[in-house]
C-alpha cells in the first residue's frame, strides 16, 4: 500500500520555541492531506485539512494562527506548532487519501510524539 | 452528520478465541466505514473497509467485518485472536461535508491474553 512518512517521530521543545513536523507521500500523490490530534486513550481529532496550493481548512476551536499548516507540493505537509506551551503536549498524525479518491482508505503517518517542557 | 460508536472501550479474549469489535454507524448517505488498528505510538494502519458489494469484508492479518445495514452495525471479527492482535482498534466513516475526511469511533482497546 501507499506510504506516508512523518519526521520526526518524537520531539522535546521549550516553551516558547516554535516546532516543525513534516508529512510526505513516497510514493503516490496527495493534493489532500489532515492533521490529526490524539490525546492519551483518546480517538484522532481532526485539526485541519491541507490542500495542495491553497490555504488549510481549520476546524473549530483550532488556532490557525497556533498551527500553522503548508502544502507546498503534492507530496508534502508541514505542522508548524508556533510558541508551543506544555499543552500542546500531544502525539499528532498526518494522512493522506489514496488515489482511489473518497472510496479509497486513508494512509497515516507513523505519528510525531511533541513534548513541550 | 455521520457518527460511529464503540461501545466497548476494552474487550479482552483470551488467544485462541474469536474476537469480535462492535462498531455501529450513522450516515446520511452511502455507508463507507472503515477499520484501522494503532499500535502504542504508532500511526494507523488500514484492516479493511466497506464500500459496496458482500456484506463479509475480509482484510489484513485475518481480519474480517460484516456489514449489516439493518443493524447499522459493522462489526470487526477474526476466528482466532493472536496476542500480536493486541492493539487499539478504530472504526470510522467516511465523512461526506469537506474533504471527505474519515470522522472515527472513540476506539477499543484489544487485550489478547496469552
Amino acid at each position: 500500500g501507499a506510504v506516508v512518512s512523518q519526521h520526526p517521530s518524537w520531539v522535546i521543545c521549550k516553551s516558547g520555541t516554535s516546532v516543525k513536523i513534516e508529512c510526505r507521500s513516497l510514493d503516490f500523490q496527495a493534493t489532500t492531506m489532515f492533521w490529526y490530534r490524539q490525546f492519551p486513550k483518546q480517538s484522532l481529532m481532526l485539526m485541519a485539512t491541507s490542500n495542495e496550493g491553497s490555504k488549510a481548512t481549520y476546524e473549530q476551536g483550532v488556532e490557525k494562527d497556533k498551527f500553522l499548516i503548508n502544502h507546498a507540493s503534492l507530496t508534502l505537509s508541514t505542522l508548524t506548532v508556533t510558541s508551543a506551551h506544555p499543552e500542546d503536549s500531544s502525539f499528532y498524525i498526518c494522512s493522506a487519501r489514496g488515489l482511489a479518491g473518497i472510496t479509497g482508505e486513508l494512509f497515516f503517518g507513523e505519528g510525531s510524539r511533541l513534548t513541550v517542557l | 452528520a455521520q457518527s460511529v460508536a464503540q461501545p466497548e472501550d476494552q474487550v479482552n479474549v483470551a488467544e485462541g478465541n474469536p474476537l469480535t469489535v462492535k462498531c455501529t454507524y450513522s450516515v446520511s448517505g452511502n455507508p463507507y466505514l472503515f477499520w484501522y488498528v494503532q499500535y502504542p505510538n504508532r500511526g494507523l494502519q488500514f484492516l479493511l473497509k466497506y464500500i459496496t458489494g458482500d456484506n463479509l469484508v475480509k482484510g489484513s492479518y485475518g481480519f474480517e467485518a460484516e456489514f449489516n445495514k439493518s443493524q447499522t452495525s459493522f462489526h470487526l471479527k477474526k476466528p482466532s485472536a493472536l496476542v500480536s492482535d493486541s492493539a487499539l482498534y478504530f472504526c470510522a466513516v467516511r465523512d461526506w461535508g469537506g474533504a471527505n475526511n474519515l470522522f472515527f469511533g472513540t476506539g477499543t482497546r484489544l487485550t489478547v491474553i496469552p
